[in-house]
């Protein structure tokens, strides 16, 4: 099976811009979740989606939002962009049940200037 | 307040040493995993650990959940340069939560 993908790696962006993350999960993987990764605070659980509806979610600002679509594919959209937003925004998918276990794709390496 | 608190959070040693990485918390976990990740990558999933007391072995990887499933230890033998890498403990809380600890950046020096 092909692992999870995530486009683009890399992105620039300047403060005040929105950006789209793309994340395709494992096929047959129905749960989608997002985290951010920092040197300072670590991975940060953002939101989880399952069958295009929101599971869960961290305690990050309404900045950040996300969506999942029928194929199981979900976006990752942060608005208004801050210079603390630049982060290593990873996308994980899971079967969604039992032990939960995350299967991460290669992250996008977001910098806000 | 870290939920997960790993230590220590750096290490680094020669080729062929032992070494013990500890995955701690006051909240009690239905499962446990370890992950690793290396630059540019996403964590790779390593090991999960179920049941109270429960050790697992991935070669020279030892693996232990706590007795209370609050704690987790990984134990590295004979060190490798490809052991090198930043090890993640992750606690589910709940039916599909994740907790991460802040890490264990381990570096092996041949």
């Amino acid at each position: 099976k092909a692992g999870v993908t995530q486009t683009p790696r890399y992105l620039i962006k300047t403060r005040g811009q929105q950006v789209t993350l793309s994340c395709s999960p494992i096929s047959g993987h129905r749960s989608v979740s997002w985290y951010q990764q920092t040197p300072g605070q670590g991975l940060q659980f953002l939101f989880e989606y399952f069958s295009e509806t929101q599971r869960n979610k961290g305690n990050f600002p309404g900045r950040f939002s996300g969506r999942q679509f029928s194929n199981s594919r979900s976006e990752m959209n942060v608005s208004t962009l801050e210079l603390g937003d630049s982060a290593l925004y990873l996308c994980a998918s899971s079967q969604g049940g039992g032990t939960y276990e995350q299967y991460f794709g290669p992250g996008t390496r977001l910098t806000v200037t | 307040t870290q939920l997960l608190e790993q230590s220590p959070q750096f290490l680094s040693i020669q080729e062929g040493e032992n070494l013990t990485v500890y995955c701690n918390s006051s909240s009690v976990f239905s499962s446990l995993q370890w992950y690793r990740q290396e630059p540019g990558e996403g964590p790779v999933l390593l090991v999960t650990v179920v049941t109270g007391g429960e050790v697992k072995k991935l070669k020279r990887l030892t693996f232990q959940f706590g007795d209370a499933r609050k704690d987790s230890s990984l134990h590295i033998t004979a060190a490798q340069p490809g052991d090198t890498g930043l090890y993640l403990c992750a606690g589910q809380q709940g039916a599909q939560k994740l907790v991460f600890g802040q890490g264990t950046r381990l570096t092996i020096n041949p």
